[in-house]
């Protein structure tokens, strides 16, 4: 079985600071790596993953996350969050050649203030 | 590409009625699809996973006969909470895989249920 941890479940920010959103996982398996946004009243959208390759991936809106497999980690972070980047962030995996279902943390949410 | 819809967005109903949620695979033929819940503030929990033409898998502790799930065609599932009561009150959101053994969920924008 697998688990998700997101060890922060809330996290206040300024505009223009840097942010990092934590993520840890356990799994007997390999696993794909994931990160969903959910704005206010909205489904998820993807914003980024980690399947295979180099271990940092990258976002079109300059989030990033880094694979860390001896720490079981994958952590998201963003040089200078925007006020429009307040949202709830779900980190989350899904085992590979097997079962098709995902696996969430809890979720984070992410405050960008003024 | 891999828009996935749901209608409605927003249900207020009365107790003991039934209510139809509808998600669909706008781009793409989706052969799984996957139904959650979530509570404020807490994170998705997995209902049951719908396979086109055959029946729904569903996980341990949710009732197959109140959570009735159809996936007819490679393009739409429904959910059916049939003789809904408050407790019932969620938000739901469906996803999409675009073809089976693939790595992501496409999700749906979510349908608020409110019994009253």
């Amino acid at each position: 079985a697998q688990s998700v941890t997101q060890l922060d479940s809330q996290v206040p920010v300024f505009e223009e600071a840097p942010v990092e959103l934590r993520c840890n996982y356990s799994s007997s398996v390999s696993v794909y790596l994931f990160w969903y946004v959910q704005y206010p009243n909205q489904g998820l959208q993807l914003l980024l993953k980690y399947l295979s390759g180099s271990t940092l991936v990258e976002s079109i809106n300059g989030f990033e996350a880094e694979f860390n497999k001896s720490q079981t980690s994958f952590h998201l972070r963003k040089p200078s969050v925007h006020i429009s980047d307040t949202a709830e962030y779900f980190c989350a995996v899904l085992p590979q050649g097997g079962s098709e279902k995902l696996v969430f943390g809890k979720g984070t949410k992410l405050t960008v203030n003024p | 590409g891999a828009v996935v819809s749901q209608h409605p967005s927003w249900v207020i109903c009365k107790s003991g009625t039934s209510v139809k949620i509808e998600c669909r695979s706008l781009d793409f033929q989706a052969t799984t699809m996957f139904w959650y819940r979530q509570f404020p503030k807490q994170s998705l929990m997995l209902m049951a996973t719908s396979n086109e033409g055959s029946k729904a898998t569903y996980e341990q502790g949710v009732e197959k006969d109140k959570f009735l799930i159809n996936h007819a065609s490679l393009t739409l599932s429904t959910l059916t909470v049939t003789s809904a009561h408050p407790e019932d009150s969620s938000f739901y959101i469906c996803s999409a895989m675009l073809r089976s053994g693939t790595d992501t969920q496409y999700f749906g924008p979510g349908t608020r249920l409110t019994v009253l």
